[in-house]
């Protein structure tokens, strides 16, 4: 079945720095990708996402380009900030019976140090 | 902006007791998700609804079962809890359930099972 793989965390970074964190899926057919991050004491939000080859989604400073050739749909941020701190999910779509479903990879901890 | 609202954020219930987890959204949304999060698994989906009355089972619907009696209401019951189903309980819904569509979460309820 579908499926998403994400890196593992946590990643700490200071400051100022780079920020890629890789996501890989596996999906029959066209699904669409997301990225999805928690703030602590938050409830999940979509932070960005692309719904066909090629299509890169951006926020915030945050962006990701959907991958077809290369099942990959890696975030990257070119300075990360404190407020940056919180949990990432990639994430696809699906279809599923009479609606579509979402599914999610493990998460990965992001940590900026001021 | 979409409200999803679930009734409790943190919970402590014993072994066996049936266990009722309630969430609103106030937005006339179709579909109405039960998710659970747990460290290094990310979010695994328990059972979703498409319409009032209409239910599907997700990946782990084991233990669990589901109502949705008016549009805007979905509830997650444990009939018996056990103490593997301490975890973080997320509900979620969408619009009209297409492909490209994102998720509206709740905050989350943290359920412990002594």
């Amino acid at each position: 079945g579908n499926s998403v793989t994400q890196m593992e965390g946590p990643v700490t970074l200071s400051e100022e720095a780079f920020l890629t964190i890789n996501c890989t899926y596996t999906a029959t057919g066209y699904p669409s990708l997301f990225w999805y991050v928690q703030y602590p004491g938050e409830g999940l939000q979509l932070l960005l996402k692309a719904t066909k080859a090629d299509d890169k989604g951006s926020n915030k400073g945050f962006e990701a380009t959907y991958r077809k050739e290369t099942t990959s749909f890696h975030l990257e941020k070119g300075s990360v900030q404190v407020s940056d701190s919180a949990v990432y999910f990639c994430a696809l779509s699906e279809r599923y019976s009479s609606a579509s479903k979402i599914i999610f990879g493990s998460g990965t901890r992001l940590s900026i140090r001021p | 902006d979409v409200k999803v609202t679930q009734s409790s954020r943190y919970l402590v219930k014993r072994t066996g007791e049936k266990v009722f987890l309630e969430c609103v959204q106030d937005m006339d949304h179709e579909n109405m998700f039960w998710y659970r999060q747990d460290p290094g698994l990310g979010l695994r989906l328990i059972y979703f609804s498409y319409d009032v009355k209409m239910k599907e089972k997700g990946d782990i619907p084991e233990g669990y079962s589901v109502s949705r009696e008016k549009k805007e209401r979905f509830s997650l019951i444990l009939e018996s809890a056990s103490t593997n189903q301490t975890s973080m309980y997320l509900c979620a819904s969408s619009l009209t359930g297409r492909l490209n569509e994102k998720l509206f979460f709740g905050s989350g309820t943290q359920l412990s099972v002594l």
